[in-house]
């Protein structure tokens, strides 16, 4: 099945270090996710975005649903030691399979306190 | 608060053996879902279900059954287990048409000696 291209694969920061991720498709998605997996846990949803060129925080976080809707990105300032885990993309089109979510491969995030 | 309850966090089994991962939600959601997790890897979809009784092959269906008698309950069963199932397994949930993305539960790590 298809997969996002999510870069990077992984990070290794400093604490209070921002940090940025993106994710891209070859195909337009109408809902764009971002989830966060902590260590030993499953993944929990951040940010939802539903309009092209939407902007969206929460907290610390920043996504944002690209013009083309083929692309999102995510931000995170100021990052402190819980930031830790794998952050996953997703996006979901409307229409006949709009149940089906399409994710990146995660991109593994480490903050060095 | 809603959830997704996976029955176990952490099993060992036998090569051979039939083993069944039990997945609940009490959000009333259609939709459900069992993935597979690897490094590397991603999330992979193994089964769906959009409805009870109803199911559909993921991506990488093949080794596993499902099974939805009730709305609430998709259960995933691994008819004879092999060392290369040994994964996490996350079981998720949605409404169907809202766009909302998947509520995850807290994964089975699986181990098959």
């Amino acid at each position: 099945g298809q997969q996002l291209n999510q870069s990077p694969q992984s990070m290794f920061i400093q604490e209070g270090e921002d940090v940025s991720m993106n994710c891209t498709s070859s195909s337009i998605f109408n809902t764009w996710l971002w989830y966060k997996q902590d260590p030993g846990e499953g993944p929990v949803l951040l940010i939802a975005l539903y309009k092209a060129g939407e902007l969206t925080s929460n907290g610390r976080l920043t996504a944002q649903f690209g013009i083309t809707r083929k692309d999102s990105f995510l931000n995170i300032s100021a990052s402190i030691p819980s930031d830790v885990g794998i952050y996953f993309c997703a996006g979901q089109r409307s229409g006949g399979s709009n149940y089906k979510l399409t994710f990146g491969k995660g991109t593994l995030l480490t903050v060095n306190p | 608060d809603v959830k997704v309850t996976q029955s176990s966090r952490y099993l060992v089994k036998r090569t051979g053996e039939k083993v069944f991962l039990e997945c609940v939600q009490d959000m009333d959601h259609e939709n459900m879902f069992w993935y597979r997790q690897d490094p590397g890897l991603g999330l992979r979809l193994i089964y769906f279900s959009y409805d009870v009784k109803m199911k559909e092959k993921g991506d990488i269906p093949e080794g596993y059954s499902v099974s939805r008698e009730k709305k609430e309950r998709f259960s995933l069963i691994l008819e004879s287990a092999s060392t290369n199932q040994t994964s996490m397994y996350l079981c998720a949930s949605s409404s169907a048409g809202t766009g909302r993305g998947y509520t995850f539960g807290s994964g089975t790590r699986l181990t098959v000696v």
